[in-house]
Order: C-alpha cells, then structure tokens, then sequence
C-alpha cells in the first residue's frame, strides 16, 4: 500500500520569497508522482507530474518539483511568490499505468502575506 | 483547460434516504473515478469505472454505494440507504484514453446526512 505525507498543513509566505512544500511517500514499487492544486470551490488542477527522467520536473505557474528516490520525497517549490497562489496543494501518488488509484496527502495550505 | 462538472454542489438529506451525485466528465474521456474526503482529512479513492464496469474499489466504496455511467450520459455515484458517515465532500475524476494517469476532478459535491 501506498501513503504520502505533508507535515505542514499551513505555510505562510512573503509575496515574493521562495516557497517550498514537502511531500514525502511511501510505495514499494516505482511511483508516479503528482502535485495539484485547489483554489476555492474549484477541483483539483495538475500542476505537475513525474514518473521517470530528469528528476527536477517543470509545471504550470512556475512551479517544479524534485524527485530525490533515496528520500522517497518529491518536494514542490517555487522562485517566487504571487497572492495569487494562494490554495491549497496536495501531493498524490501512484502505481501508474491503467487508470491507477490516486493516494493523495492531507494538503498544504499556502497563505501569501505582504512582505 | 478540461472541465469536469458536478451536480449538485450541495446536498442534505436524512439517514436512510437515497441520494444520487452526478458527474459531467470530460467528453472523448472514458475513465472515471470518485474519491471521498471527510472533513480535514485525506481525500480517499472509492472506485474506478471503466467500459461499463467497475475496476477496482476500496474498502470504503461500502454495498451501499453503486456507479453507474448510463448510455455516455453521467458518470453517478448512488448511495443507498445513506448513514451519517457519508457526509463528506465526493470528488469526481476522469482520465483520457492517451495519459491514463493524469486525472481531471470536479469541484466536488458537499454531501451532509442528517
């Protein structure tokens, strides 16, 4: 079985200073990893994927994410900031293939402040 | 980007009672999933549907619950007879035939059982 983990459910962040959320899972086998967002009343949108290749992946928006396999995490970040990205994040993990069973983590929720 | 619609947002009804949520995915897609999330926790899957069947489901897609996807109409998901435990939010997906793995979701119906 398979589980992901954020530790931090709340990140509060300067509108333009980095930003990075942690994401941390557990499969046996080799993961198809995902990151998506969640603005308010809205579904869940795909920022970002990866399963094999260069590790470091690029998303929508100016995110990108990290694959470190000898951490088993996958760790979200961005340069720089907006309001805009206030939502929240959740990292989800996969065995792949033919319309596998997404297990996602309990979120982060990113709150920009002014600087 | 690709939308997928849900119907209703919200939804109350009294233990016992049937309720049917109702998903609109996205057109040329043919797979479909629900997920449930109770309150501050983890979204969860329940079920993946694919060419009229059901593939896999989880320990929580309990015999109360049916989908159904009826001549390419909606994707539903039926709960019958509901119990409190239900009241969650209900998250539709779907996925295309190319690029199986990435899921598009729906805003999510707001189920709450009286």
């Amino acid at each position: 079985a398979q589980s992901v983990t954020q530790p931090d459910a709340r990140v509060t962040v300067s509108e333009g200073a980095s930003l990075q959320l942690r994401c941390k899972y557990s499969y046996s086998g080799t993961p198809y990893l995902f990151w998506y967002v969640q603005y308010p009343r809205q579904g869940l949108q795909l920022l970002l994927k990866y399963y094999s290749g260069d590790p470091v992946v690029q998303g929508v928006n100016g995110f990108e994410a990290e694959f470190i396999k000898s951490n088993s995490s996958f760790h979200l970040r961005k340069a720089s900031v907006h309001w805009s990205d206030s939502a929240v994040y959740f990292c989800a993990v996969s065995a792949g293939g033919f319309a596998s069973a997404l297990t996602f983590g309990s979120g982060t929720k990113v709150i920009p402040c002014l600087p | 980007g690709p939308k997928v619609l849900q119907i209703p947002s919200h939804q109350i009804i009294d233990m016992g009672q049937m309720v049917t949520l109702n998903c609109d995915p996205v057109s040329n897609h043919l797979y479909f999933y629900w997920y449930k999330q109770i309150l501050g926790q983890q979204m969860e899957f329940l079920v993946n549907f694919y060419n009229g069947k059901v593939m896999e489901k989880s320990k929580l897609f309990k015999d109360q619950f049916s989908v159904e996807r009826p001549d390419g109409s909606y994707f539903t998901l039926k709960i019958q007879p509901t119990a409190l435990e239900d009241s969650a939010v209900y998250f539709c997906a779907s996925s295309p035939t190319v690029n199986q793995d990435t899921q598009y979701f729906g805003p999510g119906t707001r189920l709450l059982v009286l």
